[in-house]
């Protein structure tokens, strides 16, 4: 079975510092994605950044990159020079055997000026 | 990656009536889900919505309360039938697009309220 844990509910992080989101999975395929949204208070997903689980190196986005230690499976998400506007929820997630989500519970990041 | 229109983007709904979300993709795709976002809960899969049969249902989701269908391979509706305060939630839509694993896009959600 699939199964994403975060297990942070909620972070506070100081503007234009690094942040670092958790994320752990669980899965018996031997091929996988993992993947991050946010969800800002619209409710809308926005897709951040995509690992495969054959992908030798981490993958980054602009300020967003992510931190995957396969034989820990841990896939990460950082953060760099935090912005009022990367207050939100963020769901870490992992595509399955037939392409459907498998989302984390979430984690409320909240950026202070 | 595709481009979704989501409509309605949100409603306030009487008990026992029912409401249909309709997705438009810009692009044909394989594959479409519907996904439900409780309040302060994480998404949860209804269904995959197949194009020209029948949609494949999760546990614990079934056809007579959430009826779905797929006429083509750029639009898919999702109903929810005889509603109750428990239905309150967000309502999104996501496709496969262009672009394999990247190409992974969410309509912007229906928020519904049931009163």
């Amino acid at each position: 079975a699939q199964k994403i844990t975060q297990t942070q509910p909620g972070m506070f992080v100081q503007e234009k510092e690094a942040v670092t989101l958790d994320c752990t999975y669980d899965t018996s395929d031997p091929s996988y994605g993992l993947f991050w949204y946010k969800q800002p208070s619209s409710g809308e997903m926005i897709f951040l950044i995509y690992q495969g689980s054959y992908d030798q190196q981490n993958a980054t986005e602009g300020r967003y990159s992510l931190n995957f230690q396969k034989a820990r499976k841990s896939a990460n998400l950082v953060i760099s020079a935090s912005q009022l506007g990367d207050s939100a929820m963020y769901f870490c997630a992992m595509r399955g055997r037939s392409n459907q989500f498998y989302f984390g519970t979430g984690t409320s990041l909240t950026v202070i000026p | 990656s595709a481009v979704i229109s989501q409509k309605p983007s949100r409603d306030i709904c009487q008990r026992g009536t029912s409401l249909t979300i309709q997705c438009q993709v810009d692009s044909q795709v394989t594959m479409m889900f519907w996904y439900r976002q409780q309040p302060g809960q994480s998404l949860t899969l209804i269904a995959t919505a197949n194009q020209g049969s029948e949609a494949t249902y999760e546990s614990g989701f079934v056809i007579d309360k959430f009826p779905i269908s797929r006429p083509n391979l750029t639009f898919s509706t999702l109903t929810v039938s005889n509603m109750s305060p428990e239905d309150s939630s967000i309502y999104l839509c996501s496709v496969v697009g262009p672009g394999g694993d990247y190409g992974y896009t969410f309509g912007s959600g229906t928020r519904l309220t049931v009163v």
